[in-house]
């Protein structure tokens, strides 16, 4: 079964950092793409960024651009969101998750609240 | 940037027909896949590549996609299909992922 566990979220000033990671199990992991989605609440999907299986592609949404960071260790299977410079507005759910072919796998995500 | 038009809701009785409508630019040259979250719970991939179906996906559920719309299906509506749908492509031009705003489906 696989299976993606998401952790590091939680409480933060505006202008904070926090660290989030997804590790993967019970399937391979370094030949794909890796992706952080995000939820607001009450409100719809919305993709964060993107990381190939090697990380020699990247990209990232344009409300997050300079400020998080994506990044993956494919020996410890797992995927990392490096977020700066918080703002209230990064407030969400952040799930990580793999699409490929036929395939499409979700975390349970984890919850950011940014707050004064 | 790309934009994705979904209507916000459909609401549809028991066994009938729901089609949830995505509206894009020349959507027709992209991949389009469906997401369904029910209440509290990570999203579930229910049609790929416009028209395919994921393994244990109910046939019930189908795609299609022409012109500037893609449509998802599901026939025969269960109580259990009520949720959030989301479309989604790879818009290739600017290398971003783009979800559609969401449709709830009410199931009366």
């Amino acid at each position: 079964e696989v299976r993606l566990v998401e952790s590091g979220g939680g409480l933060v000033k505006p202008g904070g950092s926090l660290r989030l990671s997804c590790v993967a199990s019970g399937t391979s992991f370094s030949g794909f793409t890796m992706t952080w989605v995000r939820q607001a609440p009450g409100k719809g999907l919305e993709w964060v960024a993107s990381i190939s299986g090697s990380s020699s592609y990247i990209s990232y949404a344009d409300s997050v651009k300079g400020r998080f960071t994506i990044s993956r260790d494919n020996a410890q299977k797992s995927v990392f969101l490096q977020m700066n410079s918080l703002r209230v507005d990064d407030t969400a759910v952040y799930f990580c998750s793999r699409r490929a072919d036929g395939e499409s796998y979700w975390g349970q995500g984890t919850l950011v609240t940014v707050t004064s | 940037s790309y934009v994705l038009t979904q209507p916000p809701s459909v609401s549809v009785a028991p066994g009938q027909t729901a089609r949830i409508t995505c509206g894009g630019s020349d959507i027709v040259k992209k991949s389009v896949h469906w997401y369904q979250q029910r209440s509290g719970q990570s999203p579930v991939m229910v049609v790929y590549d416009d028209s395919a179906r994921p393994s244990g996906i109910p046939e019930r559920f189908s795609g299609s996609n022409s012109d500037n719309t893609a449509t998802l299906t599901i026939s025969g509506v269960e109580a259990e299909d009520e949720a959030d749908y989301y479309c989604q492509v790879w818009d290739s031009p600017t290398d971003h992922l783009v979800f559609g705003g969401g449709t709830k489906l009410t199931v009366l």
